[in-house]
């Protein structure tokens, strides 16, 4: 089964930190999507990348960047976090067979 | 854009009744659709998916989902609902093709009585 890891299940970080929330999948998979979870709002999808050292914005980019240097890891940035992006972090992994795998997510809180 | 409805935000069953959580989507060609269910506090988890072929889908955990073309609709469906079942259910669609993203709908939450 492909497995996607997501460095960290909880984090508190203060506002206007740098933060750096990483994923690592395991099947060779080019593309990579982050997502946020709200309340009432699903998932909304941040950023995704098709290929190592290319992104392109999702639905809700602001405030946030991106790095894949290598194609098992698709980094997510916070360059000056604040409290309004407090929510839980969802790291995805895409074959091309279809399939879309989860990582069991990152719940950030920004103090 | 594509875009998702799960006009439903919260649904109460008793164990053992039926269920059936709908979505509505909006896109301009038959899309990919999907249903994931996601436990408090973990990941999502694919129940099932819809690509080509038989509109009656089957997935995982006694689980099944219909696509209606010209309702635009892919309703999940369960026959006897389980005390376990209880969690957030989100329908999602991708663009046919490759390096495809996937939309969610808003998720309904299934609350599950004894």
């Amino acid at each position: 089964d492909v497995k996607v890891t997501q460095s960290s299940r909880y984090l508190v970080k203060r506002t206007g930190e740098k933060v750096f929330l990483e994923c690592v999948q395991d099947m060779d998979h080019e593309n990579m999507f982050w997502y946020r979870q709200d309340p009432g709002l699903g998932l909304r999808l941040i950023y995704f990348s098709y290929d190592v050292k290319m992104k392109e914005k999702g639905d809700i980019p602001e405030g946030y960047s991106v790095s894949r240097e290598k194609k098992e890891r698709f980094s997510l940035i916070l360059e000056s976090a604040s409290t309004n992006q407090t929510s839980m972090y969802l790291c995805a992994s895409h074959d091309r067979a279809g399939g879309y795998t989860f990582g069991s997510g990152t719940r950030l809180t920004v103090v | 854009a594509q875009s998702v409805t799960q006009p439903d935000i919260h649904i109460t069953v008793s164990e053992g009744a039926s269920l059936e959580l709908r979505c509505n989507y909006s896109y301009g060609a038959t899309p990919y659709l999907f249903w994931y269910v996601q436990s408090p506090g973990q990941g999502l988890q694919l129940l099932l998916k819809y690509f080509s072929g038989d509109t009656l889908v089957q997935g995982i955990k006694g689980f099944e989902a219909e696509f209606k073309r010209s309702q635009s609709s892919f309703n999940l469906r369960k026959p006897s609902v389980h005390w376990s079942d209880a969690a957030e259910y989100f329908c999602a669609v991708a663009p046919t093709g490759t390096a495809s993203k996937l939309t969610f709908g808003t998720g309904t939450r299934l609350q599950v009585t004894l």
